[in-house]
């Protein structure tokens, strides 16, 4: 079975904090994706990556960064976390092109910014 | 513009009857479809992908059609359980880069 795992489940942070959510794969996945879901909205694109050290913006990109050192690892960076960001944050990874796109999701990260 | 719409009203029914559920989408030309549960404060779990040249496809007490015509796809659960409570998401291939879009879900309540 595919396991995405994230560093935290609950994290509370403060207004102009960096924050670095984690994201680890062990399927060998090319893909993975970071989305931030929130109510009546649903899942939104921040960004993805297709390889190591490649990344692309997704839908909401603004105040969000990555990084992809390792395959298995994709980290999503608030450089100065805003209230606004406050938000159930999930890593996904899927296979490279040729697949379905299925895609495996984490547990999620709820990020709280006060 | 281009959308998915999936009714956002909860779906509420009785255990043993059949739910389903739909999702729309407008100004995409998906290759293929698929449907995730997701239940609070957890991650989606893929259940079933459907291609465009595929009617119907089934597992278990799921039934999923796909009509490109109609732009549409009907999600199905049998004999429902109280179990199967859980918000249902609808997501398709968007153009480049496999990316999916996903619908924002309609959530269903199997009452005993």
């Amino acid at each position: 079975d595919v396991k995405v795992t994230q560093s935290s489940r609950y994290l509370v942070k403060r207004t102009g904090e960096k924050v670095f959510l984690e994201c680890v794969q062990d399927m060998d996945h090319e893909n993975m994706f970071w989305y931030r879901q929130d109510p009546g909205l649903g899942l939104r694109l921040i960004y993805f990556s297709y390889d190591v050290k490649m990344k692309e913006k997704g839908d909401i990109p603004e105040g969000y960064s990555v990084s992809r050192e390792k395959k298995e690892r994709f980290s999503l960076i608030l450089e100065s976390a805003s209230t606004n960001q406050t938000s159930m944050y999930l890593c996904a990874s899927s296979l490279a092109a040729g697949g379905t796109d299925t895609q495996y999701f984490g547990p999620g990260t709820r990020l709280t910014v006060l | 513009s281009q959308k998915i719409e999936q009714n956002s009203e909860a779906l509420n029914i009785q255990e043993g009857k059949t739910a389903t559920l739909t999702c729309n989408y407008t100004n995409y030309s998906p290759a293929y479809l698929q449907w995730y549960r997701q239940d609070p404060g957890r991650g989606p779990v893929f259940l079933l992908l459907i291609r465009e040249n595929e009617k119907e496809k089934r597992k278990e007490r799921l039934k999923v059609t796909f009509d490109t015509t109609l732009k549409q796809s009907l999600f199905h659960i049998t004999a429902s359980q109280p179990a199967d409570s859980a918000t249902y998401l609808c997501a398709l291939d968007a153009t480049g880069f496999q990316k999916l879009v996903f619908g924002t879900g309609t959530r269903l309540l199997v009452s005993p």
